[in-house]
Order: structure tokens, then sequence, then C-alpha cells
């Protein structure tokens, strides 16, 4: 079966300080892979996508980072972070290819800079 | 642009029946998703309609118009753990999706 995991589930971080989170998937292969953030009262942020390895596609500009060093693996990475940084995080899968695939969501990440 | 409307919050009784609106503006359209997401999880696929007209799945059924650029889900018989946020998202030409900001569904007894 596919399983998708996500971690950490929460951290609080200084400003200025490196940021890692990672999300595997297990049970499919060259998946689909999405950082998303979510704020308060506010829609879904596509911040990565990747539809293979070492394919990364950037939606909003920011200090934020993703990458894909496996089939399976997403990493979304800061080198300082911003007070802005705050929020929760997602990762999710969709079958590979184009098309109108389901999203698969990890259990999040709920980060906050102090 | 492109954009979702959706209600912000919603109260129903437990028992009852209650609809969710959902509207969309997309550049093409390759259909519409609803999503349920409790407080602090992730969300949780629930639908997906590209057709006009109505779905049924259990309790829950989605409604769309493709003419009118709207789609409603409706939740039958209305049980405590049904208390959640209820996502809209349509996807574009691009199959990329516009995100709406969610309706968050309060349930009382």
């Amino acid at each position: 079966s596919q399983t998708i995991h996500q971690w950490p589930a929460t951290l609080v971080q200084p400003v200025g300080s490196p940021l890692s989170l990672e999300c595997t998937v297990e049970g499919t292969s060259n998946p689909n892979l999405y950082w998303y953030r979510q704020a308060a009262g506010r829609g879904l942020q596509l911040l990565f996508y990747s539809v293979g390895i070492g394919q990364i596609s950037s939606e909003v500009p920011q200090n934020l980072s993703a990458s894909r060093p496996q089939d399976r693996q997403f990493i979304l990475s800061s080198k300082k972070l911003l007070l802005s940084d705050s929020g929760f995080y997602l990762c999710a899968y969709s079958e590979g290819g184009s098309g109108a695939n389901v999203l698969t969501f990890g259990a999040g990440s709920r980060l906050t800079v102090l | 642009g492109q954009n979702i409307d959706q209600p912000t919050e919603m109260t129903a009784t437990e028992g009852a029946i209650v609809q969710i609106n959902c509207t969309y503006q997309t550049s093409g359209f390759n259909g519409l998703f609803w999503y349920q997401q409790h407080a602090g999880e992730a969300p949780t696929f629930l639908s997906y309609n590209v057709l006009d007209g109505l779905e049924e799945k259990g309790r829950f059924s989605s409604f769309l118009s493709r003419s009118k650029g709207y789609s409603y889900l409706l939740l039958k018989e209305l049980q405590m753990k049904d208390s959640a946020s209820y996502l809209c998202a349509a996807m574009d030409s691009n199959y990329q999706l516009i995100w709406g900001a969610g309706t968050k569904l309060i349930i009382k007894p």
C-alpha cells in the first residue's frame, strides 16, 4: 500500500537558523511530489513541485528551497529562517504523469519561528 | 485571475443536512476536488467532479455545474466527527490546483 511520511511534526526555530523538513513516499514509483504551506484563513499555497529526481519547480519566490535526491524523497530547506516562514507545511504526492490525479498529504509539520 | 470562493464558516446540527458551496474562476478547467481537513491534521480526499451533475458517495455528495463555475458538497445525517474544514480546489488547464481558503463546519448536538 502507498504511504507518505513527513517529519518532524513540530519544531520551534530561532530566526536565522536553518530548516530541513523531510518527506518520503512508499509503495509507488516516480510520483509527483509537492510542498504546500497553509496559513490560517488562506488556501493552500503551493511552494514547490517535482515530477522527477532533480526536477524542481518553484511557484513562489522566497528563502526556501526544495530538493529531490531520490525518487521518493522530497526535502524542504532554508538557510536562514524568517519570522514569516512560520506555518503549517504539508508534503503531498500524486501518481506520476499529468492529469487530474488525487493528492495524498503527509501529516504536516508545524513550524514556529521565534 | 484565478479564484475560489467558499464560505468561511458554517454551523449545523447533528443529524441534519448541510450544503457547502464553492464558486471558481480558472484558466481552463480539469475538475473540482473536495477535501476534508480536521484541525491540526492533513487534508484527505473526498470527491472529484469533472462532468456536470451529482456524485453520491455514502453520506457525502458533490455537485458540479461547469457553465456556472459552481460546486457544492452535501453532507447528510451529520455526525459530530464531521466537524472539520472542507477545502474546495479547482484544477486549471495546466493541471495546477487552485485552492479555496476552506469552510469550517461546526456541528452542534
